[in-house]
């Protein structure tokens, strides 16, 4: 069965520290990875994807997120914090096919102290 | 461009009742993705619609059922309602369906059932 585990519920940093969320996932093959964030009130913001290729992926907004195929991860980072970062992360998976089917983790949020 | 609209933002039901929330992509965007959104569920993939026609369908209850319209706007209803359905519902849209053309979402339409 497929899954996204993101280990962390809640992550503190202060303000110009670095970042690091955790994203594992359970699945048949290697699925298509992507990173959401969602500030409150709003929808759902892409911040990045992996599908082939260079497994280090940079995003919009400074982050990056590396993938390890042999420890089924997809980490995301950001070297210096803002305070704007202050919302909730998302990783899914999805499909290597037309199928629109995303399965999302839990969810990180992230509170940024000053 | 104008981003993905969803109306109503809020909605409170009463259980038994039904309820039809509405999805507007963006222009030109013909493929429209729903989602539910709880604190104790998490994010979990309805159904997606691509040319007036669902192709991927998630595990939900055939209370939960949609449509697309020729302009691709998109409703999803709900038939008689229970508690466990309050949730934020998320749809989502892209150009042209395909796990790798970039979904963007709406803010959302927060449904409470009482």
């Amino acid at each position: 069965a497929q899954s996204v585990t993101q280990p962390d519920i809640h992550i503190t940093v202060s303000e110009g520290a670095s970042l690091e969320l955790r994203c594992n996932y359970s699945y048949g093959a290697t699925p298509y990875l992507f990173w959401y964030v969602q500030s409150p009130g709003q929808g759902l913001q892409l911040l990045l994807k992996y599908f082939s290729g260079d497994t280090l992926v940079q995003g919009i907004k400074g982050f990056e997120a590396e993938f390890k195929r042999s420890q089924s991860s997809f980490n995301l980072r950001k070297p210096s914090v803002h305070w704007s970062d202050a919302a909730e992360y998302f990783c899914a998976v999805g499909p290597r096919s037309n199928d629109y089917k995303l399965s999302f983790g839990a969810g990180t949020t992230v509170t940024v102290r000053a | 461009k104008a981003g993905v609209t969803q109306t109503p933002r809020y909605l409170i039901k009463t259980r038994g009742q039904q309820v039809t929330l509405s999805c507007s992509p963006i222009s030109g965007h013909r493929s429209v993705s729903w989602y539910q959104q709880t604190p104790g569920q998490g994010l979990q993939f309805l159904f997606e619609y691509f040319s007036e026609t669902q192709r991927n369908k998630g595990n939900f209850p055939g209370r939960f059922s949609g449509r697309q319209f020729s302009n691709s706007r998109s409703e999803m209803n709900v038939s008689t309602l229970e508690l466990g359905d309050s949730a934020l519902y998320l749809c989502a849209s892209s150009l042209s369906g395909g796990i790798q053309n970039e979904q963007y979402f709406g803010p959302g339409t927060r449904l409470t059932v009482t």
